[in-house]
């Protein structure tokens, strides 16, 4: 049981480029998540997917496109790259239990990404 | 806005003593979890607390979570070395889904 697959593992960028990050799920979980971690400031939250077929935005989406592809799949997109959004990214997911409330997320192993 | 305050953000500990940290959150919430980071890896999942008074106890350290006061504590007995590592809360609510975490505490825990 692999968990929450993310790939790759380290990227460079210049800025303007564009790339994709990958993720995948195998825990059969509905809600997927995207979130980017900095020196200092924890994680926040970029966007996520409450079930195949919806997105929505988080605390920091501006820059950010995502993609849930099917119920496992949930990409992160960054169309122009820039500096500031030189970080680590963390693609997590979480089971709703019958309706309750428990978010408890499983991360993956993370992204580091540096934009030049 | 879920505002959630975790202090203090350093500490560095001796082995064999005790600790505590803390996490205060800015809004009605009665889900908290707590995660360890250790450096260049990812979030491992410590506790989680699904109501007012809960009370989890994993080894040295034991989380409880106070909803009236928005409160929880990370309490760490008799301190080891291998317990050195980032510790997060992460609160539930806020009018978003997914968690709003704290900064993280980082831990060292010195011989």
């Amino acid at each position: 049981n692999a968990g929450v697959t993310q790939t790759p593992k380290f990227q460079v960028l210049k800025t303007g480029q564009s790339m994709t990050l990958q993720c995948a799920q195998d825990m059969n979980h509905n809600s997927m998540y995207w979130y980017r971690q900095d020196p200092g400031m924890g994680l926040r939250l970029i966007y996520y997917s409450a079930s195949e077929g919806t997105t929505d935005k988080g605390e920091v989406p501006n820059g950010y496109n995502v993609s849930r592809l099917n119920k496992r799949e949930f990409s992160l997109r960054l169309e122009s790259a820039a500096p500031s959004q030189t970080s680590v990214y963390f693609c997590a997911s979480s089971e709703r239990q019958g309706g309750g409330t428990n978010e408890k997320l499983f991360f993956g192993s993370g992204t580091q990404l540096s934009v030049l | 806005e879920l505002k959630v305050e975790q202090n203090p953000l350093f500490l560095s500990m001796q082995e064999g003593k005790n600790y505590t940290i803390y996490c205060n959150y800015s809004t009605t919430s009665d889900r908290l979890y707590w995660y360890r980071q250790d450096p260049g890896k990812s979030l491992e999942s410590l506790f989680v607390l699904l109501s007012n008074g809960a009370v989890k106890q994993e080894g040295r350290l034991m989380a409880s979570l106070d909803t009236k006061a928005r409160l929880s504590t990370l309490h760490i007995t008799a301190a080891v070395h291998d317990l050195s590592a980032t510790y997060f809360c992460a609160v539930a609510g806020g009018g978003a889904d997914g968690l709003t975490f704290g900064k993280g505490t980082h831990l060292i825990i010195q011989p």
